[in-house]
């Protein structure tokens, strides 16, 4: 069945560090793949998202290029902020078997001042 | 836009009682609303999987009758924790998917509903 998989954190960087939080994925067909966020006591919110093959998917300053050569989505970003602490999710969503969608394990980002 | 509530945001009961949880589509309607249940530090795991109007289908491994899902209308998904026990205590998120964004299977969260059963 479909799968994601993405790094173990929790991932600790200063501000203004560059991140990269990796995500591979295994699926049928051609999925939709999304970076969730997660702050603390909260739903998810949509972070970015691409629908097809060399897509970027890009806001606040996150980048992810859907990579269906190496079956990848990684997310980063150029500097981060204090603010940007929180849980990452990767996930999918097939065309196939109603539309589910697979989140990863999250990664949890923890920005130092 | 797309915005999706869920109420209430925590709930505290005591063991054996039933909770209702609510999740509503304020400003879209959803064909298809979905129920996820999160463990501390964990990843979301899908329960359920709910359209307007037909019977919810439930992942493997989940009780169907201890976890009613209804979707009577096109903006309103319940999902109702029957008989609560300690270990149902957990983190339900809902989610609903735009019928209009079918084809890049987005979904909008809602803030999730803290169940605590004593």
């Amino acid at each position: 069945g479909d799968s994601v998989t993405q790094m173990e954190g929790p991932v600790t960087l200063s501000e203004e560090a560059f991140l990269t939080i990796n995500c591979t994925y295994t699926a049928t067909g051609y999925p939709s793949l999304f970076w969730y966020v997660q702050y603390p006591g909260e739903g998810l919110q949509l972070l970015l998202k691409a629908t097809k093959a060399d897509d970027k998917g890009s806001n606040k300053g996150f980048e992810a290029t859907y990579r269906k050569e190496t079956t990848s989505f990684h997310l980063e970003k150029g500097s981060v902020q204090v603010s940007d602490s929180a849980v990452y999710f990767c996930a999918l969503t097939g065309n196939t078997g109603g539309f589910k969608t697979i989140f990863g394990a999250g990664t949890r980002l923890f920005v130092k001042a | 836009g797309a915005v999706v509530s869920q109420h209430p945001s925590w709930v505290i009961c005591k063991s054996g009682t039933s909770v209702k949880i609510e999740c509503r589509s304020l400003d879209f309607q959803a064909t298809t609303m979905f129920w996820y249940r999160q463990f501390p530090k964990q990843s979301l795991m899908l329960m359920a999987t709910s359209n307007e109007g037909s019977k919810a289908t439930y992942e493997q491994g989940v009780e169907k009758d201890k976890f009613l899902i209804n979707h009577a209308s096109l903006t309103l998904s319940t999902l109702t924790v029957t008989s609560a026990h300690p270990e149902d205590s957990s983190f339900y998120i809902c989610s609903a998917r735009p019928w209009t964004s079918e084809s890049s299977y987005e979904q909008y969260f809602g803030p999730g509903t803290r169940l605590t059963v004593t």
